[in-house]
């Protein structure tokens, strides 16, 4: 166990619709990351956000945006959704802001599934 | 453009014998590597890394090698165990900016008693 809690555990749904994936990081750690990793790929990086502010930006488009709230949590929302957008959706966690020692803590994912 | 690049997709080896997967870079920048384990219905974790200024890290049963100069790194892990089996993720950052992690589409391992 991680220590990141992630919800939905599984989500399906259908084209044209929207969806918020709920991540909870790891007691004490301010950064959150948020990963797609669709069938066959690597993790893609979409966003960072450290204390509450966004830190970085990856390949995210623009149908998806993401916060941090003041209890650490953080909220991706995916809207208008495609059958591409199909994939594994981690969150990670860090105490810092950088990803240089390698600790970060992956929650389980959210499987999203768009029909 | 796929910077961090994993060839083989899976890789089978008996209990005992040595494990070793591969993973290639393209982008100079990158000076941090790292290899994450994933087992199915679960996040990645972290298993090793290394740094730039170093060709290997050794850590218990897992060491891993970089050869800067042919932009390659490799995980060998001795002995294998049915345990070890899993998804292998290599990842790569640069020390510029925000030093975003840049993973492999990954190698599953399967060692097989």
């Amino acid at each position: 166990d991680s220590g990141v809690t992630q919800t939905p555990k599984h989500l399906i749904t259908a084209t044209g619709q929207r969806v918020t994936l709920r991540c909870s990081p790891r007691s004490g750690d301010l950064s959150v990351y948020w990963y797609q990793q669709s069938l066959d790929q690597g993790l893609q990086f979409l966003i960072q956000y450290y204390n509450g502010e966004e830190r970085a930006k990856g390949n995210i488009l623009e149908r998806f945006s993401a916060q941090q709230f003041p209890d650490l949590h953080s909220e991706l929302n995916l809207s208008s959704l495609e059958l591409g957008d199909s994939a594994l959706y981690f969150c990670a966690s860090s105490v810092g802001q950088g990803a240089r020692t390698g600790e970060l803590f992956f929650g389980e994912g959210s499987r999203l599934t768009v029909l | 453009d796929q910077q961090v690049k994993q060839n083989s997709p899976s890789l089978s080896v008996q209990e005992g014998r040595i494990s070793i997967l591969n993973c290639d870079y393209t982008n100079s920048m990158f000076d941090y590597f790292l290899w994450y384990k994933k087992y199915p219905a679960e996040g990645p974790t972290f298993l090793i890394s290394i740094s730039s200024i170093k060709d290997k890290n050794e850590d218990g049963r897992f060491t891993v090698f970089l050869n800067k100069s042919a932009k390659h790194l490799s995980l060998h892990i001795v002995p294998s165990q049915p345990g070890d089996s899993a998804v292998y993720f290599c990842a790569a950052s640069a020390n510029t900016g925000f030093q975003k992690l840049v993973f492999g589409t990954g190698t599953r391992l399967l060692v097989s008693p």
